[in-house]
């Protein structure tokens, strides 16, 4: 079965800094998504990047930015020029298509952002 | 911009009672999720539809949870008879089919349920 971990529960940075949040999953199959999420206060979840497991090439999105490690499973993701508007939980996710070409997805337990003035 | 629309978005129940949440996906999304988040842990699945078949209930607990998505559009999520541990937020999403993002979830804002 698959697995997502976050290990750290909070994180916090100051404005304008850069910040990594880790995150490592556990799978047997070779073609796979992963996510992060971002789910602000009181507000409702948001797509902040995606990788195809097939791309070497790391994701990039404005701001952030991940770091894919395909054999060692870790996919982290890194925040530049942090803003008060990033403060947030952030959600790892793992999606596989099953036989059937339905997608399953995995969370992680996610990690508390908060951007400091 | 098309979205995920849920409601109500908060319910206060007493235990025993039953109480039921709706969702209604963005156009054209086959696929429809439904989450268990409890505070400060990662959403977990409850149930997934393919149009209006059920693909994946295995962490529904089918004794008292029950979902439905008749006409493959909208979805209601039932607890009957909820319990204190239910107090949770209940998060709907979709997801399209075909291209390149089909696989790429919208989620809702949620149902949040205290269970008294």
């Amino acid at each position: 079965a698959q697995t997502v971990t976050q290990s750290q529960p909070e994180m916090s940075v100051q404005e304008a800094e850069t910040v990594t949040l880790s995150c490592t999953y556990d799978t047997s199959e070779n073609n796979y998504y992963l996510f992060w999420y971002k789910q602000p206060p009181s507000r409702q979840m948001i797509l902040v990047i995606r990788q195809e497991a097939y791309k070497q090439q790391n994701a990039t999105e404005n701001r952030f930015s991940v770091n894919f490690q395909k054999a060692a499973k870790s996919f982290s993701l890194k925040i530049s020029d942090s803003q008060l508007g990033d403060t947030a939980m952030y959600f790892c996710a793992f999606m596989s298509v099953s036989t059937s070409g339905t997608y399953k997805y995995i969370f992680g337990t996610g990690t508390r952002l908060k951007v400091l003035a | 911009e098309a979205e995920v629309a849920q409601s109500p978005r908060y319910k206060i129940t007493e235990k025993s009672q039953a109480v039921a949440f709706w969702c209604d996906p963005i156009s054209g999304h086959a696929t429809l999720y439904w989450y268990r988040q409890i505070l400060g842990q990662g959403p977990e699945l409850l149930v997934q539809f393919q149009d209006e078949s059920v693909v994946d209930d295995s962490q529904l607990p089918k004794d008292r949870f029950s979902a439905e998505r008749l006409k493959g559009v909208d979805s209601t999520l039932k607890i009957q008879p909820a319990e204190l541990g239910d107090s949770a937020m209940y998060l709907c999403a979709s997801s399209g089919t075909g291209g390149a993002v089909a696989y790429e979830q919208y989620f809702g804002p949620g149902t949040r349920l205290t269970v008294t």
